[in-house]
Formats: structure tokens, sequence, C-alpha cells
């Protein structure tokens, strides 16, 4: 399977202060990246999605100004939770696409917890 | 869009006994149905999945049945054992790669 590694595993961080997470795709090229949320005892629910060198694609009733997508390279994206708030605490998983091929590993997910 | 219901949302059974989830899908145009097992603090793990032109596959202990026409498939764990324990979840993908989960199944097995 493909691999993903996600950093960091988890962070602390204050209210009001931004926090990135970044996804690499190790051993191929991520033309597309999906970024996951996931709440204690909760599904993972698709937050966005960002296709390389251009603007990401937001699910309904995800703000775009506060969980900023980079998507420059196939093998680097970046999520940056931007004035972050307790009710910002969760699990972040990022999932890099190729294509057509349909198979999907994910990264090892971020736990941020906000003060 | 799509939507996925997994059943039952908790299980509990004997280790060496047999381990059943289903998962029900409602777009006809999905075509790959992964399975993930998740384990506290960690991100899911493919275990295995299934395409639309399969009706079952099978990896050791565990193994993935497919029914198109009633639009539902189903993981099926034998020989349980305490490192199973975990939970499970279905999902469905459409050619846009884009996933929908199901809700998930803590499954536990007890010694």
């Amino acid at each position: 399977g493909a691999v993903v590694s996600q950093h960091p595993s988890w962070v602390i961080c204050k209210s009001g202060t931004s926090v990135k997470i970044e996804c690499r795709s190790l051993d191929f090229q991520a033309t597309t990246m999906f970024w996951y949320r996931q709440f204690p005892k909760q599904s993972l629910m698709l937050m966005a999605t960002s296709n390389e060198g251009s603007k990401a694609t937001y699910e309904q009733g995800v703000e775009k100004d506060k969980f900023l997508i980079n998507h420059a390279s196939l093998t680097l994206s970046t999520l940056t939770v931007t004035s972050a708030h307790p009710e910002d605490s969760s699990f972040y998983i990022c999932r890099p696409g190729q294509g057509l091929v349909t198979e999907a590993f994910f990264g090892q997910g971020t736990r941020l917890t906000v003060v | 869009g799509e939507n996925v219901e997994q059943h039952p949302s908790t299980l509990s059974v004997q280790e060496g006994d047999s381990a059943v989830i289903k998962c029900t899908y409602s777009d006809s145009a999905s075509n790959y149905f992964p399975w993930y097992k998740q384990e506290l603090g960690k991100g899911p793990q493919l275990i295995i999945d299934i395409r639309s032109n399969v009706g079952e596959k099978k990896d050791q202990r565990i193994a993935v049945t497919l029914n198109k026409t009633a639009k539902h498939f189903s993981l099926h764990i034998t020989e349980t054992q305490p490192e199973d324990s975990a939970v499970y979840f279905c999902a469905a993908i459409q050619g846009a790669q884009k996933l929908v989960f199901g809700q998930g199944t803590r499954l536990t097995i007890n010694p």
C-alpha cells in the first residue's frame, strides 16, 4: 500500500493561534489530497479536497478561511487551522489520491487539542 | 450523493468466534468498497477492499462480500483474536475518489 506520512501526530495549542499539519505522500504522486476530521466516537467526515496546484474544494459547513489547504506539490499538502478554538479540537487525517487509482490509504492522523 | 449505513454500532464476540459487520450503500454508481480498522489514536488502516466486478474476496481470516443488486457489503472476520478489537469502518467510493464512510462498528473480542 501507499506510504503516507502525516505530522505532527499530536499538537496542543492555545486559542487564537494557528497550527499547520503536513501530509506527505512518500511513494507516489498525489494529484489529489483529501482532508478529513474525526470527532471522538464518530466517523470520518470529509472537510475538503485539493488538487495539486489549484484551490481546494470545501464541503458544506467547512470554513475555507479557517482551514487553509495548500497543495503545491505532488508529494506534500498542508492544512493550517487558523485562529484555533477549543471546538476545533479533533483528529485530522489526510488521504492522498492519484488519478484513477482507487485504493485509499490514510495518514496516521493528527490529534489537535486547543486549550 | 452517496449514503452508507453500517451495523451494528457495537459488537462483542468471544475469542475464536466469527464477527460480521454489514453495510448498505445508496448510489449504484459506487464501484469500490474498502474496509478500515482504526485503533485508538491512529489513522484508519485499510484491511481489505472489493470492487464492484467481484462478489467476494478473502485474505486469511478476513473476507468481504458484495451484493450489487441489494447494494450491501459485509466484512467477515473468522477465528477472532484479541488484537482484532478496534473500530471498523466501511466506505464506498465513486469514480471521483470521494469516500463516504459508514458510522463505524466498535468490535470487542472477549478472551
